[in-house]
């Protein structure tokens, strides 16, 4: 099972801040997060992965609560292309990637 | 995606036949993992290979499935005797030599394998 917590849906305008939740309150200490998304019909995307201190790339930010119980993927100017399921997981070194069933954003024109 | 290659990229099989899938990782990986996702629902693990050998198969059903990375070559996944509930996509992953938590994985486009 998921060890991550999602709403199923979100709905964002276009060019606003769009900002996914994840709820990970059993999250060991050894334990990342990841972010992936799957554009319809399209193999999953990473977008962004953190430990404990918050992270950006030229996709998203990544903010972890201190204590690492939850966490909220960041894309901050969000078009129409970023509609997709956003899959929030948390893995350790030795586990696999196990997808739960992730928040579908839809961007609102 | 970033280089994975997967083929074919749909696949029609009738009942009772073999489906063999194919995947190519990204050049210097040597870590490669495949996912099935069922219509209308999440990825689930099926098996994780490095060269030659099989790390970790408790994704994959216990009959007609197998796996292999060959040293030289793409990852086969193989399904033998094809039922209509083997219809899905199958997606390939890659990730460089290392360990699992910090390594990200690179997804193919996917193969939809069509059981009629």
């Amino acid at each position: 099972d998921a060890k991550t917590t999602q709403p199923p849906s979100m709905d964002c305008a276009e060019g606003r801040a769009a900002n996914l939740p994840c709820n990970h309150s059993t999250i060991s200490g050894n334990e990342y997060v990841y972010w992936y998304r799957q554009i319809h019909s399209q193999g999953p995307q990473y977008i962004i992965h953190g430990l404990k201190n918050n992270e950006t790339n030229e996709m998203a930010s990544l903010i972890i609560t201190e204590d690492r119980k939850s966490s909220t993927l960041i894309l901050p100017h969000a078009t129409l292309r970023d509609t997709a399921v956003y899959y929030c997981i948390v893995r350790s070194p030795d586990d696999k990637i196990i997808f739960g069933k992730g928040t579908r954003l839809h961007i609102l024109p | 995606n970033a280089g994975v290659m997967q083929n074919p990229r749909h696949l029609v099989r009738r009942r009772g036949q073999e489906a063999r899938l194919r995947c190519s990782p990204v050049k210097g990986h040597s870590h490669v993992y495949w996912y099935r996702q069922l219509p209308e629902e999440g990825l689930k693990f099926m098996v994780y290979l490095q060269k030659e050998n099989i790390i970790d198969e408790s994704g994959m059903p216990k009959e007609r499935f197998s796996a292999e990375f060959p040293k030289e070559g793409p990852s086969i996944l193989r399904i033998q005797q094809v039922v209509r509930g083997d219809s899905a996509a199958y997606f390939c992953a890659s990730s460089p030599p290392g360990r699992w938590g910090t390594d990200t994985q690179y997804f193919g486009p996917g193969t939809r394998l069509t059981v009629l």
